[in-house]
């Protein structure tokens, strides 16, 4: 069973329109999640990172983590063209030995 | 700083030759994995080290060796390569909860 799932795309929004990503985990005992975004060609950037039950946010980006359903989403508020990437879900258990990454979801944002 | 580093950036093999992937950090980092990517696939972890001297095996370490030579350094060694290993090979160091990458060694393999 895949320990983490989401869609992969891909995900197309207008410029200036919200972004909502969606990311599944299997493992209850995972304690820490995070979102890269990785360019095409390019290696995965860390831009979210969340541990906790409820919303976190930072700038446009808003990380929410709901355990008791094992989902964790990331919102992009007023999307730019240069959004437009690959959106990578990762969890990991309390000591950070292993990540585990979802196979992206690919985000396009017309101008 | 020049963070994570990998070589070679471009490599192509035959089957059943053997190379070595370096990787290399500067940021006094423990931890240090070697991931492979694939279309469609994301990232599955081949080996981490979560310090100098220990190795231990992800979810995919067939085919693969790895040395932790120093707390910098962290190599992946093909002994026989196989065209399944054609993929993007990405190292990458992690102090607790943040990883940086390296910038990816692109490896095909006819």
């Amino acid at each position: 069973q895949k320990e983490v799932e989401q869609n992969s795309g891909p995900l197309s929004v207008p410029e200036g329109a919200i972004a909502s990503l969606n990311c599944t985990y299997s493992d209850r005992g995972s304690q820490s999640f995070f979102w890269y975004r990785q360019y095409s060609g390019k290696s995965p950037e860390l831009i979210m990172s969340i541990y906790s039950n409820g919303d976190k946010e930072d700038g446009r980006f808003t990380a929410q983590l709901n355990k008791a359903s094992q989902y964790v989403s990331l919102l992009i508020r007023d999307s730019q063209p240069s959004d437009s990437a690959t959106y990578l879900c990762a969890v990991t258990p309390y000591n950070f030995n292993k990540f585990y990454f979802g196979s992206g979801t690919k985000l396009n944002v017309k101008p | 700083n020049a963070g994570v580093t990998q070589t070679p950036k471009f490599q192509v093999l035959k089957t059943g030759q053997s190379m070595t992937l370096q990787c290399a950090q500067d940021m006094n980092h423990n931890s240090m994995y070697w991931y492979r990517q694939d279309p469609g696939m994301g990232l599955r972890l081949i080996y981490y080290s979560a310090s100098e001297g220990t190795t231990d095996k992800g979810e995919v370490p067939n085919g693969y060796n790895v040395s932790r030579l120093n707390k910098r350094e962290f190599s992946l060694r093909l002994e026989s390569a196989a065209p399944s290993q054609t993929s993007v090979y990405f190292c990458a160091s992690s102090e607790e909860d943040t990883q940086y990458f390296g910038p990816g060694t692109r490896l095909t393999v006819l």
